[in-house]
C-alpha cells in the first residue's frame, strides 16, 4: 500500500496570511491525526478525525482547524499566521483499532 | 494526563555496539500500547516497535527490542549491532486516550542517537 502523503512539502507564508495543508492517509485508514513539531515544544497533538468527525483536539487556538472528507483525506487550515506557527506539520493515519500511527513526510511551514 | 519522559537528550554509541534508550511513562490504565518511533534527518517518522501492555513477552523487531517493565512504568529500547543508518531522533509514545483505538499519541522529548563510525 502507498504510505501517507502530504502536500505541499514546503511552504513559505507571511504573517497574517492563511494556509491549508493536505494529507492523504493509507488506503483503508479512517483516522487521521495532525501534529505540530517545533524545536522548543517538540511534538504536539493538534487534532484527530475519524469518519469526517473531529473526535479530539489538542491545546491549540481556534486559528487551527481541520476537516476530513468522505475519502478520509484531511486538510488542516491555519488562519492569521504568526511567526510562532513556523513548524513541521505531520499527518498520521491509523486503521483505528490499535493506536498505531503511520506518519507522512510532513509539511515544513515557514512564516516570515 | 499521560506523560512520557525520555531522560537522555543525546546518546552516542560506536558502530556495531549495543545501546539502550530509556523511557518512562505515567498511566493509571492496565491495558495499553507503547511505541518507539524513529525520526532520521529526513524528518519522516518511522515506527520502530510496538508493545502491548497485556503481553508478558517483550517485543522484538530484528535488531530492535524493548525491555518493558510494567510495574516500574518503564519502556526502554535496545538497539543491537548499531549501524550508521540508526542515527536519528528516537521518540517514545503513548496513546493520548484509550478506548477508541486511535486518538493521537503523546510523545516524549526524544533522544538524539549518534552513531560513531
Amino acid at each position: 500500500k502507498a504510505g501517507v502523503t502530504q502536500t505541499p512539502r514546503y511552504l513559505i507564508k507571511t504573517r497574517g496570511q492563511q494556509v491549508t495543508l493536505s494529507c492523504s492517509p493509507i488506503s483503508g485508514h479512517r483516522s487521521v491525526s495532525w501534529y505540530q513539531q517545533t524545536p522548543g515544544q517538540g511534538l504536539q497533538f493538534l487534532f484527530e478525525y475519524f469518519s469526517e468527525t473531529q473526535r479530539n483536539k489538542g491545546n491549540f487556538p481556534g486559528r487551527f482547524s481541520g476537516r476530513q472528507f468522505s475519502n478520509s483525506r484531511s486538510e488542516m487550515n491555519v488562519s492569521t499566521l504568526e511567526l510562532g506557527d513556523s513548524a513541521l506539520y505531520l499527518c498520521a493515519s491509523s486503521p483505528g483499532d490499535d493506536y498505531t500511527q503511520y506518519f507522512g513526510p510532513g509539511t515544513r511551514l515557514t512564516v516570515l | 494526563a499521560q506523560t512520557v519522559t525520555q531522560s537522555q537528550p543525546e546518546m552516542s554509541v560506536q558502530e556495531a555496539e549495543t545501546v539502550t534508550l530509556s523511557c518512562t511513562y505515567d498511566t493509571s490504565e492496565s491495558d495499553y500500547y507503547l511505541f518507539w518511533y524513529k525520526q532520521p534527518p529526513s524528518r519522516q517518522m518511522i515506527l520502530v516497535i510496538r508493545q502491548e501492555a497485556y503481553k508478558q513477552q517483550n517485543a522484538t523487531e530484528n535488531r530492535f527490542s524493548v525491555n518493558f517493565q510494567k510495574a516500574a512504568k518503564s519502556f526502554s529500547l535496545k538497539i543491537s549491532d548499531s549501524q550508521l543508518g540508526d542515527a536519528a531522533m528516537y521518540f517514545c509514545a503513548y496513546p493520548r486516550a484509550l478506548g477508541g483505538g486511535a486518538d493521537g499519541l503523546t510523545f516524549g522529548k526524544g533522544t538524539h542517537l549518534i552513531i560513531q563510525p
